[in-house]
């Protein structure tokens, strides 16, 4: 099956400066990634998601990038502010299978 | 409102009892899933349903039973076979299995005394 890798586990940045969070997985056919945001207490929201037709998709201050060969895909979030705080999850998912979930990182943005 | 939403948000059980967590959706979605998550081990999938009458095991089902009657719900009961049942679940949906954005419940806290 599918194996999703995340890193890193906790992440501190200062606000208003970048932060990047890189996924890899193992099967080549998994053909869709969804980043997720949750916040204390609450179930996972999505914030982006890419297919594997495309490189590189942005929305506002957030982007994801996906490297098909490589196997890995990264989220950076630009020009960061403290309501980015939260726990974000990649995901990795084909059609009709389920989605495998990265293991999540602690994001932390410092006023 | 379209949404999914699980009741009740915490829930108390003591040891060696069975428990059930709702999970309903309103958005006519096929798929629907059940995670545990436990601090520092991400969403871990127990069971997960493609249609009606229909539902696969996730990579930790021991202990929990689902059942899939209508479209819109898909309970989870936790047995007292599951070893380590105090955790936060979360119920999710999507159109399709694997190719749309799965939806999210506000989950439910579980304890267990």
């Amino acid at each position: 099956g599918e194996n999703v890798e995340q890193h890193p586990s906790t992440l501190s940045v200062q606000e208003g400066d970048s932060a990047v969070i890189k996924c890899t997985y193992s099967d080549s056919a998994s053909n869709y990634f969804p980043w997720y945001k949750q916040e204390l207490g609450k179930g996972p929201q999505l914030i982006i998601d890419i297919r594997s037709n495309v490189g590189e998709k942005k929305d506002q201050r957030i982007a994801v990038t996906l490297n098909k060969t490589a196997k890995h895909f990264s989220l950076h979030i630009t020009e960061t502010q403290p309501e980015d705080s939260a726990v974000y999850f990649c995901a990795a998912s084909k059609p009709g299978n389920q989605f495998y979930f990265g293991t999540g990182t602690s994001l932390t943005v410092i006023p | 409102d379209g949404g999914i939403t699980q009741s009740p948000k915490y829930l108390f059980r003591k040891e060696g009892q069975n428990v059930t967590l709702s999970c309903e959706q309103n958005l006519n979605h096929d798929a629907m899933y059940w995670y545990r998550q436990d601090p520092g081990q991400g969403l871990r999938l127990i069971y997960y349903s493609q249609i009606v009458n229909d539902f696969q095991k996730g990579d930790i089902a021991e202990g929990y039973s689902v059942s899939r009657e209508k479209k819109e719900s898909f309970p989870l009961t936790v047995t007292s076979a599951q070893k380590n049942p105090t955790a936060f679940y979360l119920c999710a949906s999507s159109i399709s299995t694997g190719q749309t954005e799965a939806f999210f419940g506000q989950g439910t806290r579980l304890t267990v005394v």
